[in-house]
């Protein structure tokens, strides 16, 4: 089943604007993990972000996370056309490693 | 480069034939590696833990004797569809993280499968 939801579902922007998306879930997590998806592909690994951490960056992205609102939120700055695919969150809420996944948002970044 | 292989990449074969798909971790021991099944423009959804030399815990839904797990070493797990039908067809993707606590897991690039 699936952990939450996932905000937009589908999000069009221009390149060199930034794009927010949001992923909220329901139970406690030790972490929450951002990926990305290209059309027909495998997941790439963005950022993972831990329970005790608030916010974390890699090159153009910025996690934050609250989990008081148990809700993540995933910042690309300055996108690109490459930058178009779809991204889930996840969440790790035990000790197997078990993902559950969000709905993803797909992201197109016109040129 | 890659740190988890899947193959074969795609597969079509005629219904009731059993199919097998692999997925290696390249750089890393993973005790538990992850089957996800996925349909078009849908998320991942888990199908069941591969856990090396033990039995497959499977999520509620999953049909054990359907879709076969055999983890026989720490960076082999192996998925078989058995008899397949054409409801089958999917995008099944593997990960694999190593056995360390807040480790990412690595995924598979997939295998897109289609039953005639």
């Amino acid at each position: 089943s699936q952990q939450g939801e996932e905000d937009p579902q589908a999000l069009s922007i221009q390149e060199g604007e930034n794009a927010t998306m949001n992923c909220s879930y329901k139970t406690s997590i030790n972490n929450l993990q951002w990926y990305r998806q290209n059309s027909g592909r495998g997941l790439v690994h963005l950022i993972l972000i831990r329970s005790n951490e608030r916010e974390k960056h890699s090159g153009r992205l910025r996690v934050t996370l609250d989990t008081s609102k148990k809700s993540s939120s995933l910042l690309i700055t300055a996108s690109r056309a490459a930058d178009t695919a779809s991204y889930f969150c996840a969440t790790d809420t035990g000790n197997t490693g078990k993902l559950i996944f969000g709905q993803g948002t797909t992201l197109q970044v016109k040129p | 480069g890659a740190v988890v292989s899947q193959h074969p990449s795609w597969v079509i074969c005629k219904s009731g034939t059993s199919v097998k798909i692999e997925c290696r971790s390249l750089d890393f021991q993973a005790t538990t590696m992850f089957w996800y099944r996925q349909f078009p423009k849908q998320s991942l959804m888990l199908m069941a833990t591969s856990n090396e030399g033990s039995k497959a815990t499977y999520e509620q839904g999953v049909e054990k004797d359907k879709f076969l797990i055999n983890h026989a070493s720490l960076t082999l797990s192996t998925l078989t569809v058995t008899s397949a039908h054409p409801e089958d067809s999917s995008f099944y993707i593997c990960s694999a993280r190593a056995d360390r606590p807040n480790q990412p897991q690595h995924f598979g690039d997939g295998t897109r499968l289609s039953i005639l």
